[in-house]
């Protein structure tokens, strides 16, 4: 049963435009959410995360959005670039001391020139 | 400072033999996992250590894996026997307790083939 879904495979937009990559969960004891992005023959790398005590959470051109009653989470990237083009994963983390993070399959975004 | 190394790159062997994987973590990093990415499952978490003593090792697929982590620097995945199954890339990654942000960094993973 996936706990952290992404119902998104890909995503295509043109540079300059926002993207916006959408992510949802199940568990309503998740307590922290993350984002990573994923370039081919690459290890994932940290972009932004939350808390669940927010709903916003902005670093530069990224900006992560909580909707905890819908258990929706959302990732904005604007302006887009051609070099945001990578696997995106969202990931969830268990509440209390538990340190396990639960990733969704990712989505391909692809930015074009 | 350096980031998760992982060895080796790419790993191809024949089923039924032995593999091991490695992985050392950031300096100064008390948490330690071991991801498996498949097409079929995604990234999914296999074990994870704390301060070398492993905490929820849940996702360990069945008694064929095994992982050890001897001191804080060092931490191995191992398979015996492999199977075509097995077959993926595997990820190590560490992360620091008591930053408040959860963020775990990975190495660039180990692509396993057992043919």
């Amino acid at each position: 049963d996936q706990q952290v879904k992404q119902n998104s495979p890909s995503l295509s937009v043109q540079e300059g435009r926002i993207s916006i990559l959408n992510c949802d969960y199940t568990n309503s004891m998740f307590d922290y959410f993350l984002w990573y992005k994923k370039y081919p023959a690459e290890g994932p790398t940290f972009l932004i995360s939350i808390s669940s005590i927010k709903d916003k959470n902005e670093d530069g051109r990224f900006t992560v959005f909580l909707n905890k009653s819908a258990k929706h989470l959302s990732l904005h990237i604007v302006p887009s670039q051609p070099g945001d083009s990578a696997v995106y994963f969202c990931a969830a983390k268990s509440g209390g001391s538990n340190y396990k993070l639960t990733f969704g399959k990712g989505t391909l975004l692809t930015v074009n020139p | 400072d350096a980031g998760v190394i992982q060895s080796p790159r790419h790993e191809v062997t024949e089923m039924g033999q032995e593999v091991t994987l490695r992985c050392k973590p950031i300096s100064g990093h008390d948490y330690l996992f071991w991801y498996r990415q498949t097409m079929m499952r995604g990234l999914e978490l296999l074990i994870y250590f704390n301060n070398n003593v492993p905490i929820d090792d849940s996702g360990m697929p069945e008694d064929r894996f095994s992982a050890k982590m001897p001191n804080a620097s060092f931490s191995t995945l191992k398979i015996q026997p492999s199977e075509p199954r097995d077959s993926a890339v595997y990820f190590c990654a560490s992360s620091e307790h008591g930053t408040g942000t959860y963020e775990q960094y990975f190495g660039p993973g180990t692509r396993l083939t057992v043919t």
